[in-house]
């Protein structure tokens, strides 16, 4: 299995404060990138990165922000928690971009309360 | 037209049945197609890529029509370890892949 871990893999929080979910890989891979998965939506892309400092938005991206400062870890933040971002969220890597597939992480359940 | 299209499903099938699943794309230009497996509560794990010509792994056979913009998977000899849901994958625009909703499969002893 692909070198992906994600942390935390369950939290709580409250409305209105900033969560931040962090993914590392050690596959040393290029790509990386953050689902949501809801029932009736499937996986929806939030945001990706294409190299250090380089990302772009996803089809969801409102509320939150990425950060990636070294290959191996990409953060997802949610500036201010709100009870439409309870989710799980997925972290993916892949070499090639579009070109190649996905590994994910095992999630972040998240719950905003 | 959503991008990635899939019957929700389920699909109850008996064991050793032969079951397909069908996958429309709105991309005619999508250049990259795979079949992923999710298990409840878990990530999805890449099953096979598709390619142009077709391809078989075991069991599993994935085919591509592009003239009428669809991938299938054909599970033969169906097992009760299949039971999951199915999602198809399809790269859109630059480095993105969008996935359908899945289709759920049950398999019954």
């Amino acid at each position: 299995d692909a070198g992906i871990t994600q942390s935390p893999r369950h939290k709580v929080t409250e409305t209105g404060t900033p969560v931040t979910l962090r993914c590392h890989q050690t596959e040393n891979h290029r790509y990386m990138y953050w689902y949501r998965q809801d029932p009736g939506h499937g996986l929806r892309l939030i945001h990706y990165s294409y190299g250090v400092k380089d990302t772009d938005k996803g089809e969801v991206s409102d509320g939150y922000s990425v950060s990636r400062s070294k290959t191996e870890d990409f953060l997802l933040t949610l500036e201010s928690a709100t009870s439409s971002q309870t989710s799980v969220y997925f972290c993916a890597i892949s070499e090639e971009g579009a070109e190649s597939p996905l590994h994910f992480g095992n999630g972040t359940r998240l719950t905003v309360t | 037209r959503k991008e990635v299209e899939q019957d929700p499903g389920p699909f109850n099938v008996p064991e050793g049945a032969t079951v397909a699943f069908n996958c429309t794309y709105s991309n005619s230009a999508s250049q990259s197609f795979f079949w992923y497996r999710q298990d409840c509560r878990k990530e999805p794990k890449l099953l096979m890529s598709v390619y142009s010509s077709g391809n078989e792994d075991g069991r599993f056979t994935a085919q591509l029509n592009r003239a009428s913009q669809y991938i299938s998977l054909l599970i033969r000899d169906s097992k009760l370890s299949d039971s999951a849901t199915y999602l198809c994958v399809v790269n859109g625009d630059t480095d993105k892949l969008i996935f359908g909703t899945g289709t759920r499969l049950q398999v019954f002893p």
